[in-house]
C-alpha cells in the first residue's frame, strides 16, 4: 500500500481565484496521478505527473487550467486556476504501486467554488 | 455506451445480509479488475483486485470476474454497518484505468 497525504482536505473558494492542492507520498514513486471525482460520475483522470518532465494531460484538461508541479519523487501539486462553480468537485491524488496497476489514493480535496 | 457501467444505487440492506454489487464493461481487452471502497470524505481504498476470470475471496468479500460476459461482481457476506460506503469498480489495461461511477451502500443495524 501507500500513505498519501493530501491537503487541504476541503476548501471553499471564490470564483476567479486559484487553489493549489498538495500531495505527499511516504516513499518514492515514478508516476503520480491526479483525478477529479464529480458527484454521481466516475473518477476522471486529469493528468499524469512524472518527476523531471512535463505532466501529461488527458483530453479535456489543459495545463493553463490545471498546472501541475512534480519537483521530486514524493511530492506533487495540482493548481485549479481561475475557478468557476463548474470546478466544484473532489480532487484526488494517486500513485501506482506493485506491478503498476494498483492505484492508491489520497484522502481527497473537496473543493466548492462560489 | 459507457466503457464501464455500474448501478449507482443507492442500495440499502439490513445487517447480516449478503450484498451483490455489479459492473459491466465493453472493452474485452481489460486485463485486471479491482474494487474500491470509499467512505464519505475519504479517498477510495483498494479492496480487491484480480487478473483472471473466476472468484477471489478475502474474508467476507468475494470478487467475481466473468470475462466472457464482461461482468464483474463483488459479494459481501454478513454485511456490517461499517460496510456502508460507496463501492467503485475499476478495470485496466496496462496503465490505463477506467472506473465505474460507484454504488452507494447502506447497511442498517
Amino acid at each position: 500500500s501507500a500513505v498519501i497525504s493530501q491537503k487541504p482536505s476541503r476548501d471553499i473558494c471564490q470564483r476567479g481565484t486559484s487553489l493549489t492542492i498538495q500531495c505527499q507520498v511516504d516513499s518514492q514513486v515514478t508516476m503520480m496521478f491526479w483525478y477529479r471525482q464529480q458527484p454521481g460520475q466516475s473518477l476522471t483522470l486529469i493528468a499524469t505527473a512524472n518527476q523531471g518532465s512535463e505532466a501529461t494531460y488527458e483530453s479535456g484538461f489543459v495545463i493553463d487550467k490545471f498546472p501541475i508541479s512534480r519537483p521530486n519523487l514524493t511530492f506533487s501539486t495540482l493548481t485549479v486556476s481561475n475557478m468557476s462553480p463548474e470546478d466544484s468537485s473532489i480532487y484526488l491524488c494517486s500513485v501506482a504501486r506493485g506491478t503498476n496497476e494498483k492505484l492508491f489514493f489520497g484522502s481527497g480535496t473537496q473543493l466548492s467554488v462560489l | 455506451q459507457k466503457e464501464v457501467e455500474q448501478d449507482p444505487g443507492p442500495l440499502s440492506v439490513p445487517e447480516g445480509a449478503i450484498v451483490s454489487l455489479n459492473c459491466t464493461y465493453s472493452n474485452s481487452a481489460f486485463q485486471y479488475f479491482m474494487w474500491y471502497r470509499q467512505y464519505s470524505r475519504k479517498g477510495p481504498e483498494l479492496l480487491m483486485y484480480t487478473y483472471s476470470s473466476g472468484n477471489k475471496e478475502d474474508g467476507r468479500f468475494t470478487a467475481q470476474v466473468d470475462k466472457s460476459s464482461k461482468y464483474i461482481s463483488l459479494f459481501i457476506r454478513d454485511s456490517q454497518p461499517s460496510d456502508s460506503a460507496t463501492y467503485l469498480c475499476a478495470m485496466g489495461l496496462n496503465n490505463d484505468m477506467r472506473f465505474g461511477a460507484g454504488t452507494r451502500l447502506t447497511v442498517k443495524p
